[in-house]
């Protein structure tokens, strides 16, 4: 089976353009996680959809941030405009409520982002 | 405080050598726990989860204390590859269980 897969796996942009990062989850996952990674910060939380919908979007950084997910198998994150403090690594996560392992999260390679 | 706290290390311990790393949280409904394991510019994995009587995995013996609020990693007769970072993730009760992620142990096995 596909694990959770995320694109783009690099991306390289400069201050003040739009970035979109995608995320498909392994199928029949009902949650969805965007999680943020740095060295100073490590893994933060962005947000997370339970069954396509929003439940938590507290830890998103600020307005520039937003994140939609159109149907179970597919979630985007967006920032416009980007900043170079925006530069991580971008995991997306998914995990099912059923079944044995409820607990265990699924995550994506990531999608290191670096803002010029 | 942070719900979710742990030393980020690094422990440097040679070969064959018994570490143990804690994590602390901070929320009492929190309601299920697990360790995690990171290589260096990889994702996160599932390395154990953490039952209330303790449980052990080959090498590895996680443990929960509740009424300290804390979870522990033991890895007995270290290896050259389980220098790695550990997060501990807890996960709270309710209707939408709220996942959070501690900020890792970096561990590095020395020849």
């Amino acid at each position: 089976d596909a694990g959770v897969i995320q694109s783009p796996r690099h991306e390289v942009t400069e201050m003040g353009q739009e970035v979109t990062l995608r995320c498909k989850p392994i199928s029949g996952h009902d949650y969805l996680f965007w999680y943020r990674q740095t060295m100073m910060r490590g893994l933060e939380l962005l947000i997370y959809f339970n069954n396509n919908v929003p439940i938590d979007d507290s830890g998103m950084p600020e307005d520039r941030f937003s994140a939609k997910m159109p149907n179970a198998s597919f979630s985007t994150l967006k920032i416009q405009p980007s900043e170079p403090r925006d530069s991580a690594v971008y995991f997306c996560a998914s995990r099912s409520w059923t079944g044995p392992n409820t607990g265990e999260l699924f995550f994506g390679e990531g999608s290191r982002l670096t803002v010029l | 405080r942070k719900e979710v706290e742990q030393d980020p290390g690094p422990f440097n311990v040679p070969e064959g050598a018994t570490v143990a790393f804690n994590c602390t949280y901070s929320n009492s409904a929190s309601q299920s726990f697990f360790w995690y394991r990171q290589d260096c510019r990889k994702e996160p994995k599932l390395l154990m989860s953490v039952y209330s009587s303790g449980n052990e995995d080959g090498r590895f013996t996680a443990q929960l204390n509740r009424a300290s609020q804390y979870i522990s990693l033991l890895i007995r007769d270290s290896k050259l590859s389980d220098s790695a970072t550990y997060l501990c993730v807890v996960i709270l009760s309710g209707g939408y269980q709220k996942v959070t992620f501690g900020t890792g142990t970096k561990l590095q096995v020395i020849p």
